[in-house]
């Protein structure tokens, strides 16, 4: 399978500052990735999908202007949390999917504390 | 849109027993349905798949069925070790894109 690695795996912040999160794909090319968000004990939601080259597509009820989604490589996509507040602390997961058979690979995750 | 549910959602077994989690999806026209594996404080590792050309997939003591008139697909865990302790999601993709998740199973295997 793919592997996938973001950075940082833990980033504390303060409220109203901005914090981005990388997520990159160390041995394939990923033309499609995608961001998701993971509350505790719960199932993981797809915020957006990124499209290298192309603007993002969000899920209905994530604000484009807060999760700011740049995919400018085949190999990278950055996920920015612009002014961030409490509520925004959570666990955030990217995935690469694979062409031809379509797998999802995901990364390790980032887990986001806004204080 | 599609939905997944999945049962149970916590399974406490016996070292050595089997554990069997079941999930339904709602869209016919769902082909490809993934299992993952997540550790706490990790991300989802993907475990055994199955695509809807298929009934059954085998990888060691990990065992896929696919029942597609009734929309139920289940994972089989034989010969259960404590490091197999961990939350388990199913999914189920339309298309070529867009996975749904399961809420997902806390499996405890106790020694």
């Amino acid at each position: 399978g793919a592997v996938v690695s973001q950075h940082p795996s833990r980033v504390i912040c303060k409220s109203g500052t901005s914090v981005k999160i990388e997520c990159r794909s160390l041995d394939f090319q990923a033309t499609t990735m995608f961001w998701y968000r993971q509350f505790p004990k719960q199932s993981l939601m797809l915020m957006a999908t990124s499209n290298e080259g192309s603007k993002a597509t969000y899920e209905q009820g994530v604000e484009k202007d807060k999760f700011l989604i740049n995919h400018a490589s085949l190999t990278l996509s950055t996920l920015t949390v612009t002014s961030a507040h409490p509520e925004d602390s959570s666990f955030y997961i990217c995935s690469v999917l694979t062409s031809g058979h379509y797998e999802q690979y995901f990364g390790p995750g980032t887990r986001l504390t806004v204080t | 849109g599609e939905n997944v549910e999945q049962h149970p959602s916590t399974l406490s077994v016996q070292e050595g027993d089997s554990a069997v989690i079941k999930c339904t999806y709602s869209d016919s026209a769902s082909n490809y349905f993934p299992w993952y594996k997540q550790e706490l404080g990790k991300g989802p590792q993907l475990i055994i798949d199955i695509r809807s050309n298929v009934g059954e997939k085998k990888d060691q003591r990990i065992a896929v069925t696919l029942n597609k008139t009734a929309k139920h697909f289940s994972l089989h865990i034989t010969e259960t070790q404590p490091e197999d302790s961990a939350v388990y999601f199913c999914a189920a993709m339309i298309g070529y894109d867009k996975v749904i998740f399961g809420p997902g199973t806390s499996l405890s295997v106790i020694p």
